[in-house]
């Protein structure tokens, strides 16, 4: 089945810093999708992406299928940025990377 | 619009006893999936259901079963719980599987087992 591994795991940043998340991926995939899950455990949908770029304000993501890795950029880092971020790929099953645990100091 | 909906929020069970968790997609989907997430860890797969047929399964043992009724809701049963089944149960829904469109979470279902 696919692997999916995210890194870092954990990142410490000062508010109103960048960063950058990545998710490698072992095989090509239909679907990619990064979520952000609050303090309450809610899965927070970011990006749906299976190729490409988008932006969604301070948010980017870019997904490189061919090369079979995603990124996502996170600008200008408010502590409410922070929790924890999943990408999860999509074949017969719905496979969850281990996340990025993101902690923004105010 | 509503989004997907799952109970109970909360619940205690004790060992060996069964519970069942409910969700409901959002309206125009008809796929639903359930996942197991334990604290620190990222969510696990556990079932997909399309048109009320399983399309995919996770490893998990036959203690848990789920079923997709014809208005695309669903339940997730766990018989014989263990203190390990204590986890937060999320369910998302989409238009289709695989290439099917985005995934939609619900906000869980958290259950401790004592």
């Amino acid at each position: 089945g696919i692997q999916v591994e995210q890194s870092p795991p954990d990142l410490i940043l000062q508010e109103g810093a960048n960063s950058t998340l990545r998710c490698n991926f072992s095989d090509s995939v239909n679907n990619l999708q990064w979520f952000h899950q609050n303090p309450w455990g809610q899965l927070i949908n970011l990006f749906y992406i299976p190729s490409g770029t988008k932006q969604n304000g301070r948010l980017s993501a870019t997904t490189v299928a061919t090369e079979r890795y995603s990124l996502l950029y996170i600008s200008s880092s408010q502590t409410t940025d922070s929790g924890v971020y999943f990408c999860a790929l999509r074949d017969d099953k719905i496979i969850f990377g281990k996340g990025t645990r993101l902690h923004i100091l105010p | 619009d509503a989004g997907v909906t799952q109970s109970p929020t909360h619940l205690i069970k004790t060992r060996g006893q069964h519970v069942t968790l409910r969700c409901s997609p959002i309206s125009g989907h008809k796929s639903v999936s359930w996942y197991q997430q334990v604290l620190g860890q990222g969510p696990q797969f556990i079932f997909q259901y399309y048109e009320k047929e399983e399309r995919g399964r996770g490893n998990f043992p036959d203690r848990f079963s789920a079923r997709q009724f014809p208005n695309y809701s669903s339940e997730l049963n766990v018989n014989a719980l263990l203190l390990g089944d204590s986890a937060l149960y999320l369910c998302a829904s989409s238009l289709g599987v695989r290439a099917g469109g985005e995934l939609f979470f619900g906000e869980g279902s958290r259950l401790t087992v004592l």
